[in-house]
């Protein structure tokens, strides 16, 4: 079945600075999704993915889907304290299997 | 509602015990998911509704899990002969279509002792 693998697991980052996660699956998506929880909370909806190549962009975060359909990224530039938490992408073949996750901390 | 609602927020439950979690989907979604989570892992998969109908049941780690939604909206997860190993956040999503958004619900927190 459908892996998903994201890297890295931990991701230790001083205020200010840039960061990117990464997103790797065994088999094509149809399209990827990007969550985020909180400490404490449940996932949230970040964003879709469906093209081949897209890029999206919603403030500091930059999403990419890549060419072949099997890799995502997360770039974070200028990172806040409210950045933190866990990054969750999940590749949608209707079962929306989710990878283990990047979790996020900030130094301030 | 306004969002996936999950009864109870906890359960404590004896070994040995039934136990049933209840999710309220968004009013209008046809999707519905449940998923498992534990501390620092990811939402593991357990079963997809689409309607009233399991489309894949194949996350269901064995015969003691089994859940329902007879009539296209609320579902129960039903775990039978409960173990230390179910203690878990069991996680409830729904979504308009099967290729759109997932909202999730807060999450029933499940300490099997």
């Amino acid at each position: 079945g459908q892996q998903v693998m994201q890297i890295p697991q931990y991701q230790h980052v001083q205020e200010g600075e840039d960061f990117t996660t990464y997103c790797n699956s065994s088999t094509t998506l149809s399209n990827i999704q990007w969550y985020k929880q909180r400490p404490g909370g449940h996932p949230v909806f970040l964003i879709q993915l469906v093209k081949s190549g897209e890029v999206k962009k919603q403030k500091r975060l930059t999403f990419q889907f890549g060419e072949a359909k099997k890799n995502s990224s997360l770039h974070i530039t200028a990172t806040q304290t409210t950045d933190v938490g866990t990054y969750f992408c999940a590749g949608d073949d209707y079962k929306l299997s989710f990878g283990a996750g990047t979790t996020v901390t900030v130094r301030a | 509602g306004a969002g996936v609602s999950q009864t109870p927020s906890n359960k404590v439950t004896e070994k040995g015990k039934y136990v049933e979690l209840r999710c309220d989907p968004i009013s209008g979604h046809t999707a519905l998911y449940w998923y498992r989570q534990s501390l620092g892992q990811g939402p593991e998969f357990l079963i997809y509704f689409q309607g009233t109908g399991a489309a894949d049941d194949s996350g269901l780690p064995n015969d003691r899990f089994f859940a329902v939604r007879p009539e296209g909206s609320v579902s129960t997860l039903k775990i039978q002969r409960t173990e230390r190993g179910d203690s878990a956040v069991y996680l409830c999503a729904s979504s308009a279509d099967r290729r759109g958004e997932a909202f999730f619900g807060q999450g029933t927190r499940l300490t099997v002792v």
